[in-house]
């Protein structure tokens, strides 16, 4: 079953902040987190693996809680290179390995 | 640039046709997986292979089909062509560790 995204869409102004979130309704075993361009390939930001877990890329950061099936990524004091859409990638124990994406999250920073 | 390579770049048949999209995934990764990616839709599990073998199947048509060579390369071959088939295909590939997927530049298939 597909993960849920929130927002849908969001635009920012260069230096604001911004969540999204990506809950699930399975036990997952991790989240991954990737960002797409318009016409390009998604690229991995980064991946979560144990509840409670947090990481960071620049200004870009993740929390996993595992109790409650949801991860969000934090990014903070957005760059015009933020832009694109965001999707979370989820894995549950037992899956092999598959990855299944929400719906994505279309992110605008306008300077 | 990921390391993973697919071509052709673009694609462009008509309905009933058949044609086959290739994937090389980077250096040592031994699985391989196949998204559909529909006009501004999210990424859709096609099929995973894992060193030769069929490791997971997801929402993929019967008229589709993929395998894994020796070599690692993988094939996607899509039968029977209708319009709904035009889509971003990716192929993505990872050493099952971590399981950090690498996306290749995909292709684009237009049916006409």
């Amino acid at each position: 079953q597909q993960p849920v995204q929130s927002p849908q869409a969001v635009i920012l102004r260069e230096g604001e902040d911004a969540v999204i979130n990506c809950s699930s309704s399975k036990a997952l075993y991790s989240v991954h987190w990737y960002r797409q361009k318009h016409g390009e390939a998604p690229v991995f930001l980064m991946i979560l693996l144990k509840g409670g877990e947090q990481k960071g890329h620049d200004k870009i950061s993740a929390s996993f809680n595992e109790k409650k099936q949801q991860s969000s990524l934090y990014l903070t004091a957005s760059q015009l290179s933020y832009s694109g859409t965001y999707f979370c990638g989820t894995e549950v124990r037992g899956s092999a390995r598959q990855l299944t994406f929400g719906s994505g999250t279309q992110l605008t920073v306008l300077p | 640039d990921s390391g993973v390579t697919q071509t052709p770049k673009h694609l462009i048949t008509a309905t009933g046709q058949r044609v086959t999209l290739r994937c090389s995934p980077r250096s040592g990764d031994l699985s391989v997986y196949w998204y559909q990616q529909s006009l501004d839709q999210g990424l859709q599990f096609l099929i995973q292979y894992y060193n030769g073998e069929e490791r997971a199947k997801g929402n993929i048509l019967e008229r589709f089909s993929a395998q894994q060579f020796p070599d690692l390369h993988s094939e996607l071959n899509l039968s029977s062509l209708e319009l709904g088939d035009s889509a971003l295909y990716f192929c993505a590939s990872s050493d099952q560790t971590i399981n950090e997927q690498f996306f290749g530049p995909g292709t684009r298939l237009t049916v006409l």
